[in-house]
């Protein structure tokens, strides 16, 4: 069965400190990678997302992932994280079957410390 | 653009009752979808439409109704609500499937 695991519920870094956020996912068919961010009290954002080539996908806001189809992850990454970048991040994968379900990961909490 | 909204904000239902939650968008989306979120576990489809007139089960049905009479209306109704309706509730639309979904601000509602 298809799944996306984000291997860690929660994740607090102090501000400027490098952080990765975990996605993987399993499925017997191409996929398209998504990554959402949820600010508190608000719906989901697209934050950043994976259709086609190149592997590496970026952000307007220094957020970028990397597509590793031998290891099925699409980890999130930032190099320097601010205190609003504060937030609930959801990664999810479509299947690639000619169909559009949504398969979303549990969430990944980022708490960005002063 | 409003994007995708959705009423009311919050709810309080006593168990049994019903209700109806409205999801709008005025972008034109063929693919509208409700999502419930629950603490450490993600979004769940409840259920979606690939158009107007049509609608689909997704993940977690049971419990739930919907309609598409509109293609800009997406309506999420329960009949008998139960507490283990309790959650938040989350509207989406995408221009196609295999794309990105935007999503409404959402609607808390606790069945008691």
């Amino acid at each position: 069965a298809q799944s996306v695991t984000q291997l860690d519920s929660q994740v607090p870094v102090f501000e400027e400190a490098p952080v990765e956020l975990r996605c993987n996912y399993s499925s017997s068919v191409s996929v398209y990678l998504f990554w959402y961010v949820q600010y508190p009290n608000q719906g989901l954002q697209l934050l950043l997302k994976y259709l086609s080539g190149s592997t590496l996908v970026e952000s307007i806001n220094g957020f970028e992932a990397e597509f590793n189809k031998s290891q099925t992850s699409f980890h999130l990454r930032k190099p320097s994280v601010h205190i609003s970048d504060t937030a609930e991040y959801f990664c999810a994968v479509i299947l690639n079957t000619g169909g559009f379900k949504t398969i979303f990961g549990a969430g990944t909490r980022l708490f960005v410390k002063a | 653009n409003a994007g995708v909204t959705q009423t009311p904000k919050f709810r309080v239902l006593k168990t049994g009752q019903s209700m109806t939650l409205l999801c709008a968008q005025d972008m034109n989306h063929e693919y509208m979808y409700w999502y419930r979120q629950d603490p450490g576990m993600g979004l769940r489809l409840i259920h979606y439409s690939v158009g107007e007139g049509t609608t689909a089960k997704g993940e977690v049905p049971d419990g739930y109704n919907v309609s598409r009479l509109k293609k800009q209306n997406f309506l999420l109704g329960l009949e008998s609500a139960a507490p283990s309706q309790t959650s938040v509730y989350f509207c989406a639309s995408s221009k196609t499937g295999p794309g990105e979904q935007y999503f409404g601000p959402g609607t808390r509602l606790t069945v008691t």
